[in-house]
């Protein structure tokens, strides 16, 4: 079984719709990461969690809402979809161990219409 | 300008030629450097790790970094199709809560038999 899972794998939804994507882990890490990935862009930072009580905005969190509701269930939520909300999402874990190395799940493909 | 830079490609090389794929930076606060691969429709997977100036070998696969020049690139010797992915650089910097990660866009890459 993977290590990193995220449901659903594609999602089609209508502007000014709430949606939200699930991410659970098996591999014991602490933190959790939600990135979006756009052509050109490159992956970038939604929200990140270090552990249960502590979620922290990244560099794109407008828009968008997390909930760490377990230490392996990291949920992004979408509270009203915009088109420009397209994008391949990717939920990561990492224990820092000299740096951090993220494990990735297999993304989560987005449209909004 | 931004922090990481990287072509975009596509780069398109025959069956066992020797690859190189390069980033460039901008802040020499950042004080480790990775290489994730990216399968199509799947999440990146980390690929070579490494914090010092010089090279790191995994097989195949070499990791080169100057930190004078800001300017990092991984080698593929006698690339093969399964070698077809997109590669990701991604620089870190050690910080006090939370160790900054930034992705380059990636360089799509085929490798044709």
């Amino acid at each position: 079984d993977a290590d990193v899972t995220q449901t659903p794998r594609n999602r089609i939804t209508k502007t000014g719709k709430r949606i939200m994507l699930e991410c659970s882990q098996t591999k014991g890490h602490d933190r959790m990461y939600w990135y979006r990935q756009d052509p050109g862009l490159g992956l970038r930072l939604i929200y990140y969690s270090f552990d249960v009580k502590d979620i922290n905005k990244g560099e794109i969190s407008d828009g968008y809402s997390v909930s760490r509701q377990a230490q392996a269930k990291f949920s992004l939520s979408l509270e009203s979809a915009i088109p420009n909300q397209t994008a391949l999402y990717f939920c990561a874990t990492s224990t820092s161990l000299g740096g951090e190395t993220q494990y990735f799940g297999p993304g989560t493909r987005l449209l909004v219409l | 300008q931004k922090e990481v830079e990287q072509d975009p490609g596509p780069l398109s090389v025959p069956e066992g030629a020797i690859v190189s794929l390069n980033c460039t930076y901008s802040n020499s606060a950042f004080q480790y450097f990775m290489w994730y691969r990216q399968y199509s429709r799947k999440g990146p997977e980390l690929l070579m790790y490494t914090y010092s100036s010089g090279n790191k070998e995994d097989g195949r696969f070499t990791a080169q970094v100057d930190k004078s020049s800001k300017y990092i690139s991984l080698f593929i010797r006698d690339s093969q199709p399964s070698d077809s992915a997109t590669y990701l650089c991604a620089i870190g910097a050690f910080e006090t809560s939370y160790d900054k990660v930034i992705f380059g866009p990636g360089t799509s890459l085929s490798v044709i038999p």
